[in-house]
């Protein structure tokens, strides 16, 4: 079983749409939790980053984070054809050195 | 500045040249990190330097060869690369490479081993 599993896609969607991504993961010592925006031939860019469970909000997206069920989301609302892009969830733990244990990306294509 | 500067974009090299990556940051980051991702899989990690020392070796093959001359730069040279090394090369950085940290990526460097 991989550390972090998440759904490759793809996943289309129109325009306007609300997009709900997902990520489980099995390591009870994870911490911190990322999502990355990376569209082609481009590096990783950081989206929403949260510690421990609870709900964070910034603009149309909001990210939770529920550690009883090992289960991450974001959330993205009035979906934009710029919002076509793979998402990485990516967790952490928090005894240092710790390297970063991505998801394998999630292709997202918002149809205009 | 919140960038991290990667050249070249795109690299060609034959399997027998040497070639250098190089990535630069100003943003008073201390850890450094290279990358390597296949297209449609996750970045993997490679190197990691923390503080101007490499503190992260994932075994990576002697052909890959990291330099961190300061902290606001490191290199990835190359040698005897072979065409499974084809990849998108990235570079990241964060403030100390010590946990619960953002990681900043460049655009990586597109690179194609013949």
């Amino acid at each position: 079983q991989k550390e972090v599993e998440q759904d490759p896609g793809p996943l289309s969607v129109p325009e306007g749409a609300i997009v709900s991504l997902n990520c489980t993961y099995s390591n009870s010592a994870f911490q911190y939790f990322m999502w990355y925006r990376q569209y082609s031939r481009k590096g990783p860019e950081l989206l929403m980053y949260t510690y421990s469970s609870g709900n964070k909000e910034d603009g149309r997206f909001t990210a939770q984070v529920d550690k009883s069920s090992k289960y991450i989301s974001l959330f993205i609302r009035d979906s934009q054809p710029s919002d076509s892009a793979t998402y990485l969830c990516a967790m952490e733990s928090n005894f240092g050195n710790e390297k970063l244990t991505f998801g394998t990306g999630t292709r997202l294509t918002i149809i205009p | 500045d919140t960038e991290v500067t990667q050249t070249p974009k795109h690299l060609v090299m034959g399997m027998t040249n040497k070639k250098s990556l190089k990535c630069e940051q100003h943003m008073g980051h201390r850890a450094m990190y290279w990358y390597k991702q296949k297209a449609k899989k996750p970045p993997e990690l490679m190197f990691v330097y923390s503080y101007e020392k490499l503190s992260i070796n994932e075994s990576v093959p002697s052909r890959f060869s990291p330099e961190c001359p300061n902290s606001s730069l490191l290199n990835l040279h190359l040698h005897a690369l072979q065409p499974e090394d084809s990849a998108l090369y990235l570079c990241a950085s964060s403030l100390t490479g010590q946990g619960d940290e953002k990681l900043f990526f460049g655009s990586g460097t597109q690179l194609s081993v013949l």
